[in-house]
């Protein structure tokens, strides 16, 4: 039973556009929200959060968007450059346990 | 710089054979978690210790086993390895707001 879902398994988004990366999730007692970015061959690596109780945050390119009533949550990235070529995770908090997305491959075109 | 470093990068073993996977952390974190990853798949929670209290997952077979002897180090026993037990697995340790710090993995295969 997947509790954290990413549909898309990969974007591709022209550089200056935006990228929106979407996430699912079905368990209401998750209190914080992550995203994660990963390069082959590396461990992920921290991009943005949110608590629950707020809908959006907001860091230089990126902002994470959260609907508590959908269960969803969305990463934009604007604009998109080629060094976000990456996968990202999706991952969600709740008693002591972080539970991931399968991750969305994201690239950049020229 | 405080990090998580887990060694090695790539282990190679034998079907049968024991192996262990290190892991070690200088950011002085309580919470340290293990996770398996397989291509495509979702990094999925195999344990996770606040200090030295252990949590196991109830679907991490019998076969996984982790040791913490201290704040700073942990590791994971694989005792008899699978071909399905090939994958990379990642430490993480826990941060202020649920933030994770990753090491960089260690890819395990298994022949």
């Amino acid at each position: 039973d997947q509790q954290v879902k990413q549909n898309s398994p990969s974007l591709s988004v022209q550089e200056g556009r935006i990228s929106i990366l979407n996430c699912d999730y079905t368990n209401s007692m998750f209190d914080y929200f992550l995203w994660y970015k990963k390069y082959p061959a590396e461990g992920p690596t921290f991009l943005i959060s949110i608590s629950s109780i707020k809908d959006k945050n907001e860091d230089g390119r990126f902002t994470v968007f959260l609907n508590k009533s959908a269960k969803h949550l969305s990463l934009h990235i604007v604009p998109s450059q080629p060094g976000d070529s990456a996968v990202y995770f999706c991952a969600a908090s709740g008693a002591s346990k972080i539970i991931f997305g399968s991750g969305t491959r994201l690239s950049i075109r020229p | 710089d405080a990090m998580v470093i887990q060694n090695p990068r790539y282990q190679v073993t034998q079907f049968g054979k024991p192996v262990t996977l290190s892991c070690s952390q200088t950011l002085n974190h309580n919470v340290m978690y293990w996770y398996q990853q397989k291509s495509s798949q979702a990094p999925k929670l195999l344990f996770h210790y606040y200090d030295k209290d252990f949590n196991n997952e109830a679907d991490t077979p019998d076969n996984f086993q982790s040791r913490r002897p201290n704040t700073s180090f942990c590791f994971l026993d694989i005792r008899s390895p699978g071909l399905g037990d090939a994958a990379m697995y990642l430490c993480a340790t826990r941060g202020q707001n649920e933030k994770l710090f990753f090491g960089s993995g260690t890819q395990l295969s298994v022949l």
